[in-house]
């Protein structure tokens, strides 16, 4: 079964510094893969995927994601952090068999300070 | 477009009561999926549609729990009778999945029930 972790419960930054949450993954074959952003009493956002091809996917606001499958990784990235993205940020794996549904993880609080 | 639209956005019940959660999916959409969101669970993946049937129902909690789509632009998440423990805020969210092809989900504002 695939299967998504998150191994951090929060990461604190600094405004303006680079920040990274990670995700490594779990699935049988080529994995489909997601990160969505939920804020505060709101649902989640879609923010990129990854399905093929460049291993550097760009998303929204200023968000990137590497793939990295010798190490079954998919990090989210930002060069430099802004309060305003203090957030929940879920990574999630689509069962490539064709399967509609996602597989999220168990969410990472990113805290971002001035 | 308006997005997934979700009523009530909150809803308090009393322990016994029925439960109705409304959704109406993004116009076009084929998908349909009803999760649910605790601190202590997380987001668990209720059920899902495709085409109006459901597929995948496994994480639907137990009997009390029933969901349908009797159209493309309505889905309904009914609880009967409502405990305490079904507390949480559910989520609607719709997708278009072409054949092969792998989209993202689109999440409404989602519902915080309370029930007392």
């Amino acid at each position: 079964a695939q299967s998504v972790a998150q191994p951090e419960d929060q990461v604190n930054v600094a405004e303006g510094n680079p920040l990274t949450v990670k995700c490594t993954y779990s699935v049988s074959g080529n994995p489909y893969l997601f990160w969505y952003v939920q804020y505060p009493n709101r649902g989640l956002q879609f923010l990129l995927k990854y399905i093929t091809g460049d291993n550097l996917v760009k998303g929204s606001y200023g968000f990137e994601a590497e793939f990295n499958k010798s190490q079954t990784s998919f990090h989210l990235k930002k060069p430099s952090a802004l309060v305003s993205d203090s957030a929940l940020y879920f990574c999630a794996v689509r069962d490539p068999s064709g399967a509609s549904k996602l597989t999220f993880g168990t969410g990472t609080r990113l805290q971002v300070t001035l | 477009d308006a997005g997934v639209i979700q009523s009530p956005r909150h809803e308090v019940t009393e322990m016994g009561q029925e439960v109705t959660l409304r959704c109406k999916p993004i116009s076009g959409h084929n998908s349909l999926f009803w999760y649910r969101q605790t601190m202590m669970r997380g987001l668990e993946l209720l059920i899902y549609f495709n085409n109006n049937v459901p597929i995948d129902d496994s994480g639907m909690p137990e009997d009390r729990f029933s969901a349908k789509m009797p159209n493309a632009s309505f889905s309904t998440l009914k609880i009967q009778p409502s405990e305490p423990r079904d507390s949480a805020v559910y989520f609607c969210a719709s997708s278009l999945i072409p054949s092969g092809g792998p989209y993202e989900q689109y999440f409404g504002p989602g519902t915080r029930l309370t029930v007392t």
